[in-house]
């Protein structure tokens, strides 16, 4: 069976740190990866896709960039945090399919 | 292009009473349709979807929701809502002509009191 995998669960950062979330699926191949960011428990917003090995789509401009070095692994990375970096992030994959999207357990970032 | 609405940001219902989440939808084909329940600091979990035939879909902890093609909407209910449903709801849509991109309503805060 499928699963994915986000860490790390929580992470308090310094404005200006650098940042690493890592994903990584198991259990199925050339998945579309996704990576979310959820302000204040609501609505989710789109920041990267991916649709193969170093294809990578960009929503919104921001501090953050994404990575996909291997078939089911998916970074998202920053070189300065800044205060508005703070949130919830949620990894996600889907197949070529309907079977819709499979979320990670997602990662808190405070930047402080 | 593609969206969902969501147009209640919040829900209360008692205990044991039926509950309604609503959801409407536009597409320029026909419509994958799906709903994600979200506990605080969790990931989203599927629910149920729609694809195709039965317009009533039965999906996890006895949710159900109906597909409405004229409304084009996709309301998820339960008969009798449990304090431990209270959640946050998302509706999303696919068009089935349009790649595997899933659009996301904004979300509803379900809060069942007891």
């Amino acid at each position: 069976s499928q699963t994915i995998h986000q860490w790390p669960a929580t992470l308090v950062q310094p404005v200006g740190s650098p940042l690493s979330l890592e994903c990584t699926v198991e259990g199925t191949s050339n998945p579309n990866l996704y990576w979310y960011r959820q302000a204040a428990g609501r609505g989710l917003q789109l920041l990267f896709y991916s649709v193969g090995i170093g294809q990578i789509s960009s929503e919104v401009p921001q501090n953050l960039s994404a990575s996909r070095p291997q078939d089911r692994q998916f970074i998202l990375s920053s070189k300065k945090l800044l205060l508005s970096d703070s949130g919830f992030y949620l990894c996600a994959w889907s197949d070529q399919g309907a079977s819709g999207y499979t979320f990670g357990s997602g990662t808190r970032l405070t930047v402080v | 292009a593609q969206s969902v609405a969501q147009p209640e940001d919040q829900v209360n219902v008692a205990e044991g009473n039926p509950l309604t989440v609503k959801c409407t939808y536009s597409v320029s084909g026909n419509p994958y349709l799906f709903w994600y329940v979200q506990y605080p600091n969790r990931g989203l979990q599927f629910l149920l979807k729609y694809i195709t035939g039965d317009n009533l879909v039965k999906g996890s902890y006895g949710f159900e929701a109906e597909f409405n093609k004229s409304q084009t909407s996709f309301h998820l209910k339960k008969p009798s809502a449990l304090v431990s449903d209270s959640a946050l709801y998302f509706c999303a849509v696919r068009d089935n002509n349009a790649g595997n991109m899933l659009t996301f309503g904004g979300g509803t805060r379900l809060m069942v009191k007891p």
